[in-house]
């Protein structure tokens, strides 16, 4: 069974620090690589993709991708309170055609 | 500019009684997707349609039907609601097969079964 794994967390980080939040995954054939923010009560919104490796920088968010490693990781520079929200990692099944979420890791930054 | 509605956002419904939940994209996507979220879970899918006229089981399939009316519509029934059946329930919907772009997430439906 295709497995995506996170740490739930919660991760607390200080206002104005970096937040670094881990994936890893089991298909070695999934090409395609998201991350989506989940406010509490609300739908998950996408943040970020990723389909090489190495780092993709937008504004304050940083994705990075390892497949060898089979590891993809968000890294979020100056965080904010607003920022505070669980972090749903997704990865494509190897025929492209549907998402497999992990369980998300809760970010909460302390003002 | 609605993206994907979902209807109805909250319901709760008594053991055995059925529903049907609604979804509507007006994004002109071919894929569309339903997934429940449960506490300490994440999102598993329960069905998915590629394009119009096919379906597909996901991972927890048990207890639901789904229909694709037409390219803009996908319903998921529930026929005799069980209470390990509530959940809260997001439809989505992504531009081709290949989903390269992500998904969009409708607001979703919370469904208690008491």
């Amino acid at each position: 069974q295709k497995e995506v794994e996170q740490n739930s967390g919660p991760l607390s980080v200080p206002e104005g620090a970096i937040a670094s939040l881990n994936c890893t995954y089991s298909d070695r054939g999934s090409q395609s690589f998201f991350w989506y923010r989940q406010y509490s009560g609300k739908s998950p919104e996408l943040i970020m993709s990723i389909y090489s490796n190495g780092d993709k920088e937008d504004g304050r968010f940083t994705a990075q991708l390892n497949k060898a490693s089979q590891y993809v990781s968000l890294l979020i520079r100056d965080s904010q309170p607003s920022d505070s929200a669980t972090y749903l990692c997704a990865v494509n099944d190897d025929a492209g055609n549907m998402l497999t979420f992990g369980g998300g890791t809760r970010l909460m930054v302390k003002p | 500019n609605a993206g994907v509605t979902q209807t109805p956002k909250f319901q709760v419904l008594k053991t055995g009684q059925s529903m049907t939940l609604q979804c509507a994209q007006d994004m002109n996507h071919n894929s569309m997707y339903w997934y429940r979220q449960d506490p300490g879970m994440g999102l598993r899918l329960i069905y998915y349609s590629a394009s119009e006229g096919t379906t597909d089981k996901g991972e927890v399939p048990n207890g639901y039907n789904v229909s694709r009316l037409n390219k803009r519509e996908f319903s998921l029934r529930l026929e005799s609601a069980a209470p390990s059946q509530t959940s809260v329930y997001f439809c989505a919907s992504s531009e081709g097969w290949q989903v390269a772009y992500g998904y969009t997430f409708g607001s979703g439906t919370r469904l208690t079964v008491v």
